[in-house]
């Protein structure tokens, strides 16, 4: 089937920026997704990139997806303490409406 | 406020027993997902439901029974017959429309002794 790879872990220091990568291998995604859940709660959607797209920022958040490579990546500048969390990847092909997911990213920042 | 209530928050249950984990729903998504958590293994689909009275088996079925007899509600029912229950169980809804965004519950953990 389709699979969603991220690293394990990630740690830094607050105020510096933190960069989460993600490859996936379905050729047909059309939506990529980063999910963030806190310490035993469930998943908040963050943000999404459609297919087409190259780069989406939102505040602290960029977004940069390499299609040829099937790279995607989260950039979140000036990383807080309150950004410790899980971040999970997921994809979704066109014809599917079920999306995949990563085993996700604990970012872990130290003052 | 709308959202998705999933209970209990914690459960524990004896081994050979039986336990129900409740979803309901109020934002009127049609699609409702269980899927299993467990460290370091990400999250496995469950069961599906796009529509009531309707379901299917994800990944990982197994074990489990879910129905689906309400729009609202999609319980799941950790049978006995599931080898390795312990976990943390996330329901989550998907809005209509093409960006397919889930929407998750607070999740239940469940503990077998």
């Amino acid at each position: 089937g389709e699979d969603v790879e991220q690293s394990l872990f990630l740690s830094v220091r607050e105020g510096d920026s933190s960069v989460i990568n993600c490859t996936y291998t379905d050729s047909s995604s059309t939506y990529l997704y980063w999910y963030k859940q806190e310490p035993g709660a469930g998943l908040q959607l963050l943000t999404y990139i459609f297919s087409n797209m190259d780069m989406k920022q939102d505040q602290r958040l960029t977004v940069l997806l390499n299609k040829k490579d099937k790279h995607l990546s989260l950039r979140i500048a000036d990383t807080q303490t309150g950004d410790s969390a899980i971040y999970f990847c997921a994809e979704k092909g066109g014809g599917s409406y079920i999306p995949t997911f990563g085993r996700g990213t604990s970012l872990i920042v130290h003052p | 406020d709308g959202g998705i209530t999933q209970s209990p928050k914690y459960l524990f249950r004896k081994e050979g027993q039986n336990v129900t984990l409740s979803c309901e729903q109020n934002l009127n998504h049609d699609a409702m997902y269980w899927y299993r958590q467990d460290p370091g293994q990400g999250l496995r689909l469950i069961y599906y439901s796009q529509i009531v009275n309707d379901f299917q088996k994800g990944d990982i079925a197994e074990g489990y029974s879910v129905s689906r007899e309400k729009k609202e509600s999609f319980p799941l029912t950790v049978t006995s017959a599931q080898k390795n229950p312990t976990a943390f169980y996330l329901c989550a809804t998907v809005a209509g429309g093409n960006t397919g965004e889930l929407f998750f519950g607070e999740g239940s953990r469940l503990t077998v002794l």
